[in-house]
């Protein structure tokens, strides 16, 4: 099956800083999620971006499906931008998702 | 509107005992989706409906798992015989359509299940 590799496995940033976090994947895929998981383990939905850019605030994010990997920016970072960072690929009959292990992201104030 | 709910929250078992998780899904989503969440990791596949009809069951990890979605809306998750490997986070997901690759997920809160 896909393998979905994301790097880091975790990060320590100092509040205002930029970061990119970085999700490779093993084949072709139609369609990629980012997903942010909070403190209390809810699983928001960042972006669907199969392909190009995307902006929503201080995050942004750039899939190259050709070369088989998503980019997650993450600008003037705050506290609030702590938790797990996860992106995923459907696969399969009703494009069940497939996960890479994560990003852990901690924000000092 | 509503998203995903899930009840319980949390659930604390005895090694042996039976579970059932519910998931309520957004109204008029027709593809369900189950996970699995161990400490640490990613959310892992268990089964999806579409409709009432579950259409996959390939992440299941043993015959005690069984999941049911009767009427299409409401779903439930069943564990019997719980050990303690089956600790962990259950994540419900629903998405609008079937079948189409375009189309989000979006989960719930989750119920933790810890097995003693």
């Amino acid at each position: 099956g896909i393998q979905v590799e994301q790097s880091p496995p975790d990060l320590i940033l100092q509040e205002g800083a930029n970061s990119t976090l970085r999700c490779n994947f093993s084949d072709s895929v139609n369609n990629l999620q980012w997903f942010h998981q909070n403190p209390w383990g809810q699983l928001i939905n960042l972006f669907y971006i199969p392909s190009g850019t995307k902006q929503n605030g201080r995050l942004s994010a750039t899939t190259v499906a050709t070369e088989r990997y998503s980019l997650l920016y993450i600008s003037s970072s705050q506290t609030t931008d702590s938790g797990v960072y996860f992106c995923a690929v459907p696969r399969g009959y009703g494009n069940k998702l497939v996960f890479g292990a994560g990003t852990i992201l901690r924000v000092k104030s | 509107g509503a998203g995903v709910s899930q009840s319980p929250r949390y659930k604390v078992a005895k090694r042996g005992q039976d579970v059932a998780l519910r998931c309520d899904p957004i109204s008029g989503h027709v593809s369900l989706f189950w996970y699995q969440q161990a400490l640490g990791q990613g959310p892992e596949f268990l089964t999806y409906f579409q409709n009432e009809a579950q259409l996959d069951k390939s992440g299941l990890p043993s015959d005690r798992f069984f999941a049911e979605r009767p009427e299409g809306s409401v779903s439930t998750l069943k564990i019997q015989r719980t050990q303690q490997e089956d600790s962990a986070v259950y994540l419900c997901a629903s998405s609008l359509a079937p079948g189409q690759r375009k189309e989000t997920q979006y989960f719930g809160p989750g119920t933790r299940l810890l097995v003693l």
